[in-house]
């Protein structure tokens, strides 16, 4: 099993630019999630989803859009990238809430 | 608000002494709480969890965690530290709609 893998691992973009984060899970799992990791303040929620076609909002969701169109696959979409989305970005994905397993995370810097 | 904290940016040791990693809670309820560690440029890894039971919890790697509710307390512990224990832990609290609430992190040196 490969667990959970995210794609692209890095991207540099301009302001303004939009891109899509792509995170897949094989574990069959019903819940997963989007975070961003910035220093000195842990994992902050973006968005999450508890099933297929689901999705919901997390502490900090303003300025991502996230779809779950398949069961093993999440989406975090930037549409207008602002630098202050310059983070590292991690999925993670669950069985029904219990303890969550990581993807590799995504390099992300907006210039 | 439920969370966790965790009150030591820093934590230094010599391979061989005892490793603790402080984290607090602020539930209300019975907490679920859990460890994770970040290796530099890598995902986050599980490495242990409370629900119920035993107060002293063993995980990965020869860490182990000690669940103290009069404290609201869950220490990440290990008794002899290893130069590739050095990493970056969290402790988290599951919260209302099965998410997760994660402490700032510390950030783990041991020195050879």
């Amino acid at each position: 099993n490969a667990g959970v893998t995210q794609t692209p691992k890095f991207r540099v973009l301009k302001t303004g630019q939009s891109m899509t984060l792509l995170c897949a899970q094989d574990m069959n799992h019903e819940y997963m999630y989007w975070y961003r990791q910035d220093p000195g303040m842990g994992l902050r929620l973006i968005h999450y989803s508890v099933g297929e076609g689901t999705t919901a909002k997390g502490e900090v969701p303003d300025g991502y859009n996230v779809s779950r169109l398949k069961k093993q696959n999440f989406l975090l979409g930037l549409e207008s990238a602002a630098p202050s989305q310059t983070s590292v970005y991690f999925c993670a994905s669950s069985y029904r809430g219990d303890t969550q397993y990581f993807g590799p995370g995504t390099r992300l810097t907006v210039l | 608000a439920q969370s966790v904290a965790q009150p030591e940016d820093q934590v230094n040791v010599a391979e061989g002494n005892p490793l603790t990693v402080k984290c607090t809670y602020s539930v209300s309820g019975n907490p679920y709480l859990f460890w994770y560690v970040q290796y530099p440029n890598r995902g986050l890894q599980f490495l242990l969890k409370y629900i119920t039971g035993d107060n002293l919890v063993k995980g990965s790697y020869g860490f182990e965690a000690e669940f103290n509710k009069s404290q609201t307390s869950f220490h990440l512990k290990k008794p002899s530290a290893l130069v590739s224990d050095s990493a970056l832990y969290f402790c988290a609290v599951k919260i209302v709609g099965d998410k997760l609430s994660f402490g700032a992190g510390t950030t783990v040196t041991v020195r050879a």
